[in-house]
């Protein structure tokens, strides 16, 4: 597809489980990007990939969190221990700005992560 | 640091009223984007403008405008003769040199817009 696609759209799991979540972003776009939604706030940076390097991961809360992007386009973002408090919608967005510009961030339509 | 403050949580109008979004950010760099960003109650949210520190032209785009004062940290987004379908949570967002150009996003404002 054209846009940036997230994988599940929804998933429901148990306190302590790993769940990992996947964005195939806009082919070409070097820069991705991972947010974090909870209800009625805005999106809180996680993780900033130019091509295959995590360029920023200053906004992962602790070590639980782990995001990878291998061949520079597909990323998968693992929680591992899940807790209630990450209950929330994953945001993930993909860019073509590189080196010092920044463009729009196209954003995919989330997946929601509910842990019980 | 940087950092963006919609001081509006919700904000609500008759249709055709006009309406402004406020929008305060606090950089120590020179260089940084501004952008305005729209998410519609479906949930993608949805790239409305971005402008660039050394521009401070105002813009508009139908009944979107936009007035970038950087004498005041403001970038504030003013809808005219607003319609239903502008209701949605609008954010104010911004990326700055020294943060390696990650995007950060305010609260946002939650429009209701009725008929």
């Amino acid at each position: 597809g054209a846009g940036v696609s997230q994988t599940p759209s929804n998933k429901v799991t148990e306190k302590g489980k790993y769940v990992e979540l996947r964005c195939d972003p806009i082919s070409g776009h070097t820069a991705l990007y991972w947010y974090r939604q909870s209800l009625g706030q805005g999106p809180e940076f996680l993780i900033y990939f130019q091509g295959t390097g995590a360029a920023d991961d200053s906004g992962l809360p602790n070590d639980r969190f782990f995001a990878v992007r291998p061949e520079g386009s597909v990323s998968t973002l693992k929680i591992q221990r899940t807790e209630r408090g990450d209950s929330a919608v994953y945001l993930c967005a993909s860019s073509e700005a590189t080196g010092g510009q920044t463009g729009e961030l196209f954003f995919g339509e989330g997946s929601r992560l509910t842990v019980l | 640091a940087q950092k963006v403050t919609q001081a509006q949580t919700e904000i609500s109008v008759v249709e055709k009223e006009d309406v402004t979004l406020d929008c305060v950010y606090e950089t120590r760099d020179t260089t940084y984007y501004l952008f305005w960003y729209k998410q519609p109650p479906s949930g993608e949210l949805v790239f409305l403008i971005r402008r660039n520190s050394f521009d401070e032209q105002n813009e508009i785009s139908g009944r979107y405008s936009w007035n970038f004062q950087k004498s005041t940290s403001s970038f504030n987004f003013t809808i005219t003769a607003s319609q239903v379908v502008d209701s949605a949570v609008y954010f104010c967002a911004l990326s700055e040199e020294t943060g390696g150009f990650k995007t950060i996003f305010g609260a946002g404002t939650r429009l209701f817009v009725k008929a």
